[in-house]
């Protein structure tokens, strides 16, 4: 089946900690995405990549770093640095440059501070 | 002005009704138009997308007014499971954007099909 996987789905982190968020896509996407959902707020777009090796920050990058090594992954780490990282953070993709603008997500991931 | 505004609702409708929501976009170069669903604490998933003519799939029907810059969408008969929040989404070109296909969401409509 293709689609896109997160893990883990529930994922806590201690102060002055960073964690790692996995994402993974099997749909030949040449873009990948990541955004943060707070409660009654919309999606906020915290990285973007529209090809491996390459990523642009979205309006809220601050205290988050990416990667993207290959086509299939995108993971994103929360740093020490964000000082607000409770939230569902949400992975998507879609195919670049078609004008079609569809994004297809992942199941996302809940991060939890202690 | 947001760049994409929704009333949250929730409209609380009762099953077989129709019910509408309205959307507004802030910019007028805007191309692409979507209604995304997202159940609670689930991931949107795309309902559809939204063309100048207008579409319809099934009980759905999506319009878009470019000269008053909004996008609505219709649900006929509704059902119990349609109960879930409705996001409108536009893309923003990607001039304007410096790269990238960029989309804003609104903060979403709640529907909740009662009994």
């Amino acid at each position: 089946d293709g689609g896109i996987t997160q893990s883990p789905k529930y994922l806590f982190r201690k102060e002055g900690q960073n964690v790692t968020l996995s994402c993974e896509q099997n749909l030949n996407h040449d873009a990948m995405y990541w955004y943060r959902q707070d409660p009654g707020q919309g999606l906020r777009l915290i990285y973007y990549s529209q090809i491996v090796n390459d990523f642009q920050k979205g309006d809220i990058a601050e205290g988050y770093s990416v990667s993207r090594e290959k086509k299939e992954s995108f993971p994103l780490t929360v740093t020490s640095a964000q000082k607000n990282p409770t939230a569902f953070y949400l992975c998507a993709s879609s195919m670049a440059e078609r004008g079609t603008g569809t994004q297809y997500f992942g199941p996302g991931t809940r991060l939890l501070v202690l | 002005r947001k760049e994409v505004e929704q009333d949250p609702g929730p409209f609380n409708v009762p099953e077989g009704a129709t019910v509408a929501f309205n959307c507004t976009y802030s910019n007028s170069a805007s191309q692409s138009f979507f209604w995304y669903r997202q159940d609670c604490r689930k991931e949107p998933k795309l309902l559809m997308s939204v063309y100048s003519s207008g579409n319809e799939d099934g009980r759905f029907t999506a319009q878009l007014n470019r000269a008053s810059q909004y996008i609505s969408l219709l649900i006929r008969d509704s059902k119990l499971s349609d109960s879930a929040t409705y996001l409108c989404v536009v893309n923003i070109p990607r001039r304007l954007t410096g790269g990238g296909n960029k989309l804003t969401f609104g903060t979403g409509t709640q529907l909740k099909v009662e009994l």
